[in-house]
């Protein structure tokens, strides 16, 4: 059974640092892209962050790129994302998400099959 | 630009069935999209990846009672004999190139 598991949240002062960790178990992890996905208070699903299997390529959401940062162990079947100067916008819970890729249809389709139960992330003062 | 527009809720009552849409914007009417489901106070869960000639693939697990379905630039998820468990919210989502990973705002669905 795939498990994705969040760690890392908790409350940080705005312009403060954090990590989250996702710890990934029933599949092979090192050949799964991976994302990170939020959801601020009351509000839908964002997309923040992924990184390819072997963390060589990554790519952000404008209202994150250059203060967050995704990477992976894959030794250690991890996903992180530091994030760095943090901002009360950033206060959502933090998902973590394998990536799929579905090639049949007139289009083919990158899409998230698997989700973790979240971690909270909440930026006050 | 690619955007998907869901309706912010619906409801329907225990044992009906309910339709739910997702419209892609103007241009992109052969995106495939997927449908989640978020229970109250949980992580999303994948349902099913839906093409557009309505062709569709499950999540493990997914019950028979949902289904998917498209016409044109609109994605459907219809859930029939509506359970309790089926109250949450609902969002398709999809990908195109440059615009990355694309959710909808989502329907809150109740169950009457």
């Amino acid at each position: 059974e795939v498990q994705l598991v969040e760690s890392g949240g908790g409350l940080v002062q705005p312009g403060g640092s954090l990590r989250l960790s996702c710890a990934a178990s029933g599949f092979r992890f090192s050949t799964y892209w991976m994302h990170w996905v939020r959801q601020a208070p009351g509000k839908g699903l964002v997309w923040v962050s992924r990184i390819n299997s072997d963390g060589t390529i990554t790519s952000y959401a404008d209202s994150v790129k250059g203060r967050f940062t995704i990477s992976r162990d894959n030794a250690k079947n991890t996903l992180y994302l530091q994030m760095n100067s943090l901002r009360a916008e950033d206060t959502a819970v933090y998902y973590c998400a394998r990536d799929q890729w579905d090639g049949s249809g007139p289009l083919g389709l990158y899409y998230f099959d698997s989700w973790g139960q979240g971690t909270q992330v909440a930026v006050s003062s | 630009q690619l955007v998907l527009t869901q309706s912010p809720s619906a409801s329907a009552s225990l044992g009906a069935s309910v339709k739910l849409t997702c419209t892609l914007s103007s241009g992109h009417s052969s995106y495939a999209i997927a449908w989640h489901q978020q229970q109250p106070e949980k992580g999303p869960r994948y349902l099913m990846k839906l093409n557009s000639d309505g062709s569709h693939s499950k999540g493990d697990g997914i019950p028979d009672r949902f289904s998917g379905s498209s016409s044109g630039a609109e994605r459907y998820l219809t859930i029939s004999s509506l359970q309790s468990e089926d109250e949450a919210d609902y969002y398709c989502q999809t990908w195109g190139t440059g615009t990355n990973w694309v959710f909808g705002g989502g329907t809150k669905l109740t169950v009457l």
